[in-house]
């Protein structure tokens, strides 16, 4: 499976400000996802993002708010724009392998204060 | 789209014994179906998966069972140890290009 590192683990932001989470991977890879997990919850997708286009976001998320760069096969970044306490969340990156299969980066956790 | 229901939410079992998690899918288009594992304060790992080719797929104390027409599929752990207790996600996808859809968990307690 594809070795998947993000950065930063962890944070801890004001509210209004905006944090870049960046995700890379050890091989070229043609799907990555961003998913967000509320405490003792699901994984909730919030885009898709394919080298090349624009990202594709789920409903109930928008591109001002979380923007997504991926600029080639082994890296991408997540923006959370103007934060709030309600963004305090686990933010990961997932990479699709060859077979469907995904796998997850180790998570970012944010806390807004 | 899809939607996936997991069941039980929670589950405390002995050591020893067996522990089975069923989930329902709604979308009869999809083929992919991984089960992850959540300890934690860790990030999700993919412990087994099966596809709509078959019915039935283990590893070691592990397995899923696959029923197409009633859209359900279930992992089963036997001889169950305390390294078992986590949260237990199943997700269904229906192609290549469409991410997976997670049902909401299961949280394994196993009870030494």
């Amino acid at each position: 499976s594809a070795v998947i590192s993000q950065k930063p683990s962890r944070d801890i932001c004001q509210r209004g400000t905006s944090l870049t989470i960046q995700c890379q991977v050890d091989s070229q890879v043609t799907m990555m996802f961003w998913y967000r997990q509320q405490p003792g919850q699901s994984l909730t997708l919030i885009a898709t993002a394919n080298q090349g286009s624009e990202a594709t976001y789920e409903s109930g998320f928008v591109i001002d708010k979380f923007p997504i760069s991926r600029p080639n096969l082994t890296f991408s970044t997540l923006t959370v724009s103007n934060m709030s306490p309600e963004d305090s969340s686990i933010y990961l990156c997932s990479v699709q392998g060859a077979a469907y299969e995904q796998y997850f980066g180790p998570g970012t956790r944010l806390t807004v204060t | 789209g899809e939607n996936v229901e997991q069941h039980p939410s929670t589950l405390s079992v002995q050591e020893g014994d067996s522990a089975v998690i069923k989930c329902t899918y709604s979308d009869s288009a999809s083929n992919y179906f991984p089960w992850y594992k959540q300890e934690l304060g860790k990030r999700p790992q993919l412990i087994i998966d099966i596809r709509s080719n078959v019915g039935e797929k283990k590893d070691q104390r592990i397995a899923v069972t696959l029923n197409k027409t009633a859209k359900h599929f279930s992992l089963h752990i036997t001889e169950t140890q305390p390294e078992d207790s986590a949260v237990y996600f199943c997700a269904a996808t229906s192609s290549g290009n469409t991410p997976l859809v997670f049902g909401k968990g299961t949280r394994l307690s196993v009870i030494a």
